[in-house]
């Protein structure tokens, strides 16, 4: 089984500032973890996916997140926000059987 | 093209009543999925299928009973619909065997609301 904590259900930041959403994950199986993004009134679209390999994933949008299996950690980044980023951000966790959902944390994105 | 898309978009009922919500994929995929997402945004697997074989069932109660008529096809019909099952429902797919490792594609969603 997996669970999935993501620290804070809110983040504030200004235009052009760091991203740095965070999460940490438990699973007794070795885990595939997942950063999908939810846009107002849409359904979730993939962020970026670790499987195995290099611990450092880019994904779409300049995102991008790295797996610390020591800290059980798989936090999200982006160098600079755009207006356009602000959304709900979910990290997942999958064993071998279903995917684990975080509770979403809300990016907001000030001028 | 909708890669995954549900209908009705928004449905608004009063208890008691039955409803359904449709799913169509057109990725190819073998794996179909329903999740609920209550009003504080978290989001639970409901049940999954395998090519038209129910793989997951997460102790969702009996009112609830996926439809899987081809592996395209995943609904999701509710009988006498109470007010905690207002939520988001979406509908997903991925390719190879029900699982958590493969990419998942979301559908728009389907927000219930239960007067």
């Amino acid at each position: 089984a997996q669970s999935v904590t993501q620290l804070g259900s809110h983040v504030s930041v200004s235009e052009g500032a760091l991203v740095l959403l965070r999460c940490n994950y438990s699973s007794s199986v070795p885990p595939y973890l997942f950063w999908y993004v939810q846009y107002p009134n849409q359904g979730l679209q993939l962020l970026l996916k670790y499987t195995t390999g290099a611990t450092l994933v880019k994904g779409i949008n300049g995102f991008e997140a790295e797996f610390k299996k020591s800290e059980t950690s798989f936090h999200l980044t982006k160098p600079s926000a755009h207006m356009s980023d602000a959304a709900e951000y979910f990290c997942a966790a999958a064993g071998y059987s279903t995917l684990t959902f975080g509770k979403g944390t809300m990016l907001l994105v000030s001028p | 093209d909708t890669a995954v898309s549900q209908t009705p978009k928004y449905l608004v009922t009063q208890m008691g009543n039955d409803k359904s919500i449709k799913c169509e994929q057109n990725l190819g995929h073998d794996t179909m999925y329903w999740y609920k997402q209550d009003s504080k945004k978290f989001l639970k697997i409901m049940f999954s299928y395998n090519n038209k074989e129910l793989i997951i069932n997460e102790t969702v109660p009996n009112r609830f009973s996926p439809k899987s008529p081809d592996k395209a096809h995943l609904n999701l019909h509710i009988n006498s619909l109470e007010l905690g099952d207002s939520a988001v429902y979406f509908c997903a797919s991925s390719q190879g065997l029900a699982g958590g490792r493969s990419e998942q594609y979301f559908g728009p969603g389907t927000r219930l609301t239960v007067t």
